[in-house]
């Protein structure tokens, strides 16, 4: 069965610093990978996907993540975090079945202090 | 367009009472979820939808029924609710690689 790890339930940078949001999942076949982000009390946005094609994806807000195969992971960057990326992030898998169910990792928490 | 919608967006159920939630799409897609969220766990899939008239089990579904009569509805109801159903419930809607979430319906079972 896959699954995804994101480690580190909870991460704080000071506005500036890079971030780094860890993924790794696991699944027999390359799966299709996502980033999500939700702001308090809304529903989830999607920051970025990866499909097929370039492993080195960009996203919105001045996210990227990068599908490195051999390590199993998807991890999330940004040069420069903003007061504004304050939020929880969740990094989910789909086994590209067919029918696009999506497996979530618990999720990490990103706080930005001044 | 209005993209995923769900009413209700709070409810308070005592033990053993039953309700339903809505979910609205109006982006004609054809697959359609419903998540359960709760802290530290992430989302879990309850049941999904590949079209209209068909539904299917996702990882958590006891407790829970579906029924998608209309290919813009996606209906998720439980028949007597349990303190362990407290979460907040997230309808998806997708195209053939993405899911677009709802706002959610925070629900509290005492």
């Amino acid at each position: 069965a896959q699954s995804v790890t994101q480690l580190g339930s909870h991460v704080s940078v000071s506005e500036g610093a890079l971030v780094l949001l860890r993924c790794n999942y696991s699944s027999s076949v390359p799966p299709y990978l996502f980033w999500y982000v939700q702001y308090p009390n809304q529903g989830l946005q999607l920051l970025l996907k990866y499909t097929t094609g370039a492993t080195l994806v960009k996203g919105i807000n001045g996210f990227e993540a990068e599908f490195k195969k051999s390590e199993t992971s998807f991890h999330l960057t940004k040069p420069s975090a903003h007061m504004s990326d304050a939020a929880e992030y969740f990094c989910a898998v789909s086994p590209a079945d067919g029918y696009n169910k999506l497996i979530f990792g618990a999720g990490t928490r990103l706080a930005v202090h001044p | 367009n209005a993209g995923v919608t769900q009413t209700p967006k709070f409810r308070v159920l005592k033990t053993g009472q039953s309700m339903t939630l809505l979910c609205a799409q109006d982006m004609n897609h054809e697959y359609m979820y419903w998540y359960r969220q709760d802290p530290g766990m992430g989302l879990r899939l309850i049941h999904y939808s590949v079209g209209e008239g068909t539904t299917a089990k996702g990882e958590v579904p006891d407790g829970y029924n579906v029924s998608r009569l209309k290919k813009q509805n996606f209906l998720l109801g439980l028949e007597s609710a349990a303190p362990s159903q407290t979460s907040v419930y997230f309808c998806a809607s997708s195209t053939w690689e993405t899911q677009y979430f709802g706002p959610g319906t925070r629900l509290l079972v005492l």
